[in-house]
C-alpha cells in the first residue's frame, strides 16, 4: 500500500514563474491538505481539499491555489513566485471519517526560487 | 485560536541519556495533541497522539508524552536516547473536525556518542 506520494521531489524556479506540485493521497483517503515548511520553521497550513473543493484555507495569498481531482489526487499551484516561497511543501492526506486526527504526510517537494 | 510553543530550538543529549522535549499549547478546550518526527528532507511521521483518557500516552520508538491540563503542556520523553533518534520533533494541536492542525516551530535533537 503506497503512502502519500509527491512529485517532483525537488524543483528550481526563478522569481515571477509559476509552479505546480502534485500529490497522490494514501489509498482510502479522500482529503488532502497542503503545508509550507520554511527552513527552520514548523509546517504552516495552506489549504485543505475535500470533494474537489477547498474546505479551509490558511493565511496565504491568492497566488496559492489548488485543485483536487475525482481520484482524490491534488495539485498546488503558486503563481508569480517570490524568493520567500522557497520552502518544503508537504502534502498530507486523511479520511473524512477521522478528520485530521490521522494525517499521513508525503516526503515533500523542495522548492527553490532564485 | 489554537497555538503551540516549543521553547527549545535545539537540544543535545548523549546517547543512552534520557530526553524531554517541551511543548505548551493554547486552546480553550481539550484539543488533540500530537508529536511528529521529521528526518532531514523527509515528511513527518506521527510518534503519538492524545485526545482523552489516560494522560500518559505511549508512542512508537519508545517515546511517551504526558498531558498536563493545569500547565497546558504535552512534553515528550524517552528514557534512553539512541543515535537514530537525531531528528527534528514537532508538537501539534488540533481542535477536531475539519479544522487545521497547527504545528510548533520544532526542536532539533542532536545525539552525541
Amino acid at each position: 500500500d503506497a503512502g502519500v506520494t509527491q512529485s517532483p521531489t525537488h524543483l528550481i524556479k526563478t522569481r515571477g514563474q509559476q509552479v505546480t506540485l502534485r500529490c497522490s493521497p494514501k489509498s482510502g483517503h479522500d482529503t488532502v491538505s497542503w503545508y509550507q515548511q520554511a527552513l527552520g520553521q514548523g509546517p504552516q497550513f495552506i489549504f485543505q481539499y475535500y470533494e474537489e473543493e477547498e474546505r479551509q484555507r490558511g493565511n496565504f495569498p491568492d497566488r496559492f491555489s489548488g485543485h483536487q481531482f475525482p481520484n482524490y489526487s491534488s495539485e498546488l499551484n503558486v503563481n508569480a513566485l517570490l524568493l520567500g516561497d522557497s520552502a518544503l511543501y508537504l502534502c498530507a492526506s486523511s479520511y473524512l471519517g477521522t478528520g485530521n486526527e490521522k494525517l499521513f504526510f508525503g516526503s515533500g517537494t523542495q522548492l527553490s526560487v532564485l | 485560536a489554537q497555538s503551540v510553543t516549543q521553547p527549545d530550538i535545539h537540544i543535545t543529549v548523549s546517547e543512552g541519556a534520557s530526553l524531554e522535549l517541551r511543548c505548551n499549547y493554547s486552546y480553550g478546550a481539550t484539543p488533540y495533541l500530537f508529536w511528529y518526527v521529521q528526518s532531514p528532507g523527509q515528511g513527518l511521521q506521527l510518534l503519538l497522539k492524545y485526545f482523552s483518557g489516560d494522560t500518559l500516552v505511549q508512542g512508537i520508538k519508545g517515546f511517551e508524552a504526558e498531558f498536563k491540563r493545569s500547565q497546558s503542556s504535552f512534553n515528550l520523553r524517552k528514557p534512553s536516547v539512541h543515535w537514530s533518534d537525531a531528528a527534528e520533533y514537532f508538537c501539534a494541536v488540533y481542535s477536531g473536525g475539519y479544522q487545521k492542525v497547527t504545528f510548533g516551530t520544532g526542536t532539533k535533537l542532536q545525539v552525541i556518542p
